[in-house]
């Protein structure tokens, strides 16, 4: 069984808030980190795919870093806006395969 | 891209009914999985075929699920019998295939078993 973990479970910031969660995953086997971004009543929408120790990726206000020596990925959203609300997933994939495995998610909500 | 198609949206069976979720791919992506959301487990992979061969079905909980995929643009996920617990929304997403491709969901089918 993977073990991908998301902290924290929920978050609740003020608009312009800058704010940050965390994903960790197995070190061992690494093959690729993926965050989606799952807004209620819709279906999991791909921010990024990362691959290699050190990567940074950017989307507007979102960013992601990647470690895979340690097994972690932060993903940074900066001047939180209420349709940032939402549940951030992150998952891990091994082997060279196209599995899955998701974390539960950081669901975070952002007030006005 | 009309993106990945699933039908029905919405599912409203008894127990012991058989039920039938269906998905149509993105159009190219030779990948294709199958997910189930619950409270309590989160989103877990059930079943995923590449180029309509079922790779790995290690995630569906038992013999009452099943899966096919005909062919390269349609793929079913049957219960029968079901049951309550298998109440959720199931997800179906699609990928190219090569590499650590991103998956491209489709809007899901709540089922809800009396």
């Amino acid at each position: 069984i993977l073990n991908v973990e998301q902290s924290p479970q929920s978050l609740h910031v003020q608009e312009g808030d800058s704010t940050n969660f965390t994903c960790s995953f197995p070190s061992s086997n690494f093959y690729a980190l993926h965050w989606y971004r799952w807004e209620t009543a819709k279906s999991p929408e791909a921010l990024f795919v990362m691959t290699l120790n050190g990567d940074e990726k950017k989307k507007g206000r979102i960013s992601a870093t990647l470690n895979t020596k340690e097994g972690y990925s932060y993903l940074y959203i900066k001047g939180s806006q209420p349709e940032d609300s939402a549940t951030y997933l992150c998952a891990f994939t091994k082997n060279a395969g196209n599995m899955l495995t998701f974390g539960g998610g950081t669901r975070l909500m952002v007030k006005p | 891209d009309a993106g990945v198609i699933q039908s029905p949206r919405h599912e409203v069976t008894e127990m012991g009914q058989e039920v039938t979720l269906r998905c149509k791919p993105i159009s190219g992506h030779n990948s294709l999985f199958w997910y189930r959301q619950t409270m309590m487990r989160g989103l877990e992979l059930l079943i995923y075929f590449n180029n309509n061969v079922p790779i790995d079905d290690s995630g569906m909980p038992e013999d009452r699920f099943s899966a096919k995929m005909p062919n390269a643009s349609f793929s079913t996920l049957k219960i029968q019998p079901s049951e309550p617990r298998d109440s959720a929304v199931y997800f179906c997403a699609s990928s190219l295939g090569g590499g650590p491709d991103t998956q491209y969901f489709g809007p899901g089918t709540r089922l809800t078993v009396l």
